[in-house]
């Protein structure tokens, strides 16, 4: 069973448009939620993570929405530009538990000149 | 270095050969990880060490066997594998009980062919 769903599986987003990238899950024990970017041929990086005492948290372009009674979050990226293209993954991990992180499945973002 | 570092990051191997992916943290942290990455797929998460103790095995085959000598290396022994084991082979590190709680830091991975 996923333990984090994500969508879409692909984004093409023109240069300056925003990009959104949806995740949903269900075990409300999840309390820490980052977003890792990924290029081609390196390993996913942290980008920005968000707990759920907030519903939003920004960092430059990058903007995580959070829904705690929907169970979801959500990364959107402003201004996009075509150095963001990478595979975008959500996560979500519990505190309480062994700090193991729960993937969604990526999202891969084109973004056109 | 810094970060987190992997060895070799290409590997082609045969089904009946023996060979170990190197993972080393430059970080301080006390919890390892071994992940899978296949394509279309979320990240597998394969062994987990806190402290040099393994804390997680996910159901991962007997062919894959990880060792941890010390909290900053990491090795995955491979033998036996099947073509299906082709992928990229993910270490990440992180600090068990910090505020950051659950952000790892990843390797560049080693890009596994089975043939």
């Amino acid at each position: 069973q996923q333990q984090v769903k994500q969508s879409p599986q692909s984004l093409i987003v023109q240069k300056g448009g925003i990009s959104i990238i949806n995740c949903a899950y269900e075990n409300t024990a999840f309390d820490y939620f980052p977003w890792y970017q990924q290029f081609p041929g390196k390993g996913p990086a942290l980008l920005i993570a968000i707990r759920p005492d907030v519903s939003e948290k920004k960092e430059g372009r990058f903007t995580i929405s959070f829904n705690k009674s929907a169970k979801q979050f959500s990364l959107h990226i402003m201004d996009s530009q075509p150095g963001d293209s990478a595979t975008y993954f959500c996560a979500a991990s519990s505190q309480t538990g062994a700090n193991n992180l729960f993937f969604g499945t990526g999202t891969r973002l084109t973004v056109i000149p | 270095e810094t970060g987190v570092t992997q060895t070799p990051r290409h590997l082609v191997m045969g089904m009946t050969n023996k060979k170990s992916l190197k993972c080393e943290q430059h970080l301080g942290h006390n919890a390892m990880y071994w992940y899978k990455q296949s394509a279309k797929k979320p990240l597998e998460l394969m062994f987990v060490y806190n402290f040099k103790e393994q804390t997680e095995n996910n159901s991962v085959p007997s062919r894959f066997s990880p060792e941890c000598p010390n909290s900053s290396h990491l090795f995955l022994h491979l033998h036996t594998l099947q073509p299906e084991d082709s992928a990229l082979y993910l270490c990440a590190s992180s600090q068990p009980g910090t505020s950051g709680g659950g952000t790892q830091y990843f390797g560049p991975g080693t890009r596994l062919l089975v043939l």
